[in-house]
């Protein structure tokens, strides 16, 4: 399996445009979920979804932030307008629903986001 | 609420000698709890989780960690260090009250080796 696949890698945007990233879970998990790592903040969950439906948003910071994951193979995070303090690296993570309670989260190789 | 506390941002140790990151978490409830490790430019990766039995947890690359509820403490030892450790080191906590999907991470601790 290749992995959970993220694209872009890099993305360097001015302030107040639109930001989309795009991730692809590993084949047949069933969890998804969407991390933002900075060196501030560390590691948050911003939102996850089962069987594409979002679960659990708490995370996502404002209003200019939405997900949504059309079918089980695609997903999207989307910062509109963006701000220079939404700079960060964001993860995506899928799981597998084999033990519900406690099976591993494979995570992305990240999307790395500046914004001017 | 959940947390996890990280002792230490950098922890250096020389090739061959014991590897100690020192995690302790807050739940009100029975946590599960994982180390994941972070190499420079990737993603995150588990090393290795404790649910419930034993409370020695191996993982991969050598790695171990204790639970000890009294202590509220999952520490992370490796034996010998090995130059390939170096790395960035997560330990993340979930429980039933929040969502066992739903990970609570520590801040992190980056491992130096040196030769």
């Amino acid at each position: 399996d290749a992995g959970v696949i993220q694209s872009p890698r890099h993305e360097v945007t001015e302030m107040g445009q639109e930001v989309t990233l795009r991730c692809k879970p590993i084949s047949g998990h069933d969890y998804l979920f969407w991390y933002r790592q900075t060196m501030m903040r560390g590691l948050e969950l911003l939102i996850y979804f089962n069987n594409n439906v979002p679960i659990d948003d708490s995370g996502m910071p404002e209003d200019r932030f939405s997900a949504k994951m059309p079918n089980a193979s695609f997903s999207t995070l989307k910062i509109q307008p963006s701000e220079p303090r939404d700079s960060a690296v964001y993860f995506c993570a899928s799981s597998p629903l084999r033990e519900i309670y406690t099976d591993t989260q494979y995570f992305g190789p990240g999307t790395r986001l500046t914004v001017l | 609420a959940q947390s996890v506390t990280q002792l230490g941002s950098h922890v250096s140790v020389s090739e061959g000698a014991l590897v100690l990151l020192r995690c302790n978490y807050s739940s009100s409830v029975p946590p599960y709890l994982f180390w994941y490790v972070q190499y420079p430019n990737q993603g995150l990766q588990l090393l290795l989780k404790y649910t419930t039995g034993a409370t020695l947890v191996k993982g991969i690359n050598g790695f171990e960690a204790e639970f000890k509820k009294s202590e509220t403490s999952f520490h992370l030892t490796k034996p010998s260090a090995h130059m390939s450790d170096a790395a960035e080191y997560f330990c993340a906590v979930s429980d039933q009250d929040t969502g066992f999907q739903k990970l609570v991470f520590g801040t992190g601790t980056r491992l130096l080796v040196s030769p």
